[in-house]
């Protein structure tokens, strides 16, 4: 089944710097990758994704980057500001009708220093 | 107006006592889906359902038992209840049948087996 590792489990920026969380998966057949944000006793918040035919995806101040090759896909967050602190989490799946799936990484805890 | 809506937020109970919990989504989605959180984040689906039949069932001891009454509501009732069932549950919901795989999750709900 699919594996996906994500690293590091905990990152400390600056505000206004950017931060990168990096991803790697074992299924060559996937072709989903979501992220999820979880703030402190809420659920996951899906806020970004991108699908295996594309290699890169922005959203203002987030983007994420796929390579296939690799096997690995990074979310970038740049101009990082305190509520950006949270749970980060990457997810990996192949579409394939109801028997989708998602892989969840463990989780990266970053703190946005003020 | 919320999109997965998850009862009760929080469950406190002791060992042995059998629990349920509901889950709802309004955004006429075709899938449902448990996962369990533990204490260290890690997030790991139980099981999924398409327009009411269950597709996954992740090795989930049969002291659970999900249920579907309709494609609106999941809701998951364990028996006999452990200390190692305490976690964090999800509900989540997607639309396979589009061909979109988003899924978005509810609240959670909080249950402490003592």
């Amino acid at each position: 089944g699919e594996n996906v590792e994500q690293h590091p489990s905990t990152l400390s920026v600056q505000e206004g710097d950017s931060a990168v969380i990096k991803c790697t998966y074992s299924d060559s057949a996937s072709n989903y990758f979501p992220w999820y944000k979880q703030e402190l006793g809420k659920g996951p918040q899906l806020i970004i994704d991108i699908r295996s035919n594309v290699g890169e995806k922005k959203d203002q101040r987030i983007a994420v980057t796929l390579n296939k090759t690799a096997k690995h896909f990074s979310l970038h967050i740049t101009e990082t500001q305190p509520e950006d602190s949270a749970v980060y989490f990457c997810a990996a799946g192949h579409n394939t009708g109801a028997n989708s799936k998602l892989t969840f990484g463990k989780g990266i805890t970053l703190s946005v220093r003020p | 107006d919320t999109a997965v809506s998850q009862t009760p937020k929080y469950l406190v109970t002791q060992m042995g006592n059998d629990k349920s919990i509901k889950c709802e989504q309004n955004l006429g989605h075709d899938t449902m889906y448990w996962y369990k959180q533990d204490s260290k984040k890690f997030l790991k689906i139980m099981f999924s359902y398409n327009n009411k039949e269950l597709i996954i069932n992740e090795t989930v001891p049969n002291r659970f038992s999900p249920k579907s009454p309709d494609k609106a509501h999941l809701n998951l009732h364990i028996n006999s209840l452990e200390l190692g069932d305490s976690a964090v549950y999800f509900c989540a919901s997607s639309q396979v049948d589009r061909g979109r795989y988003e899924q978005y999750f509810g609240p959670g709900t909080r249950l402490t087996v003592t």
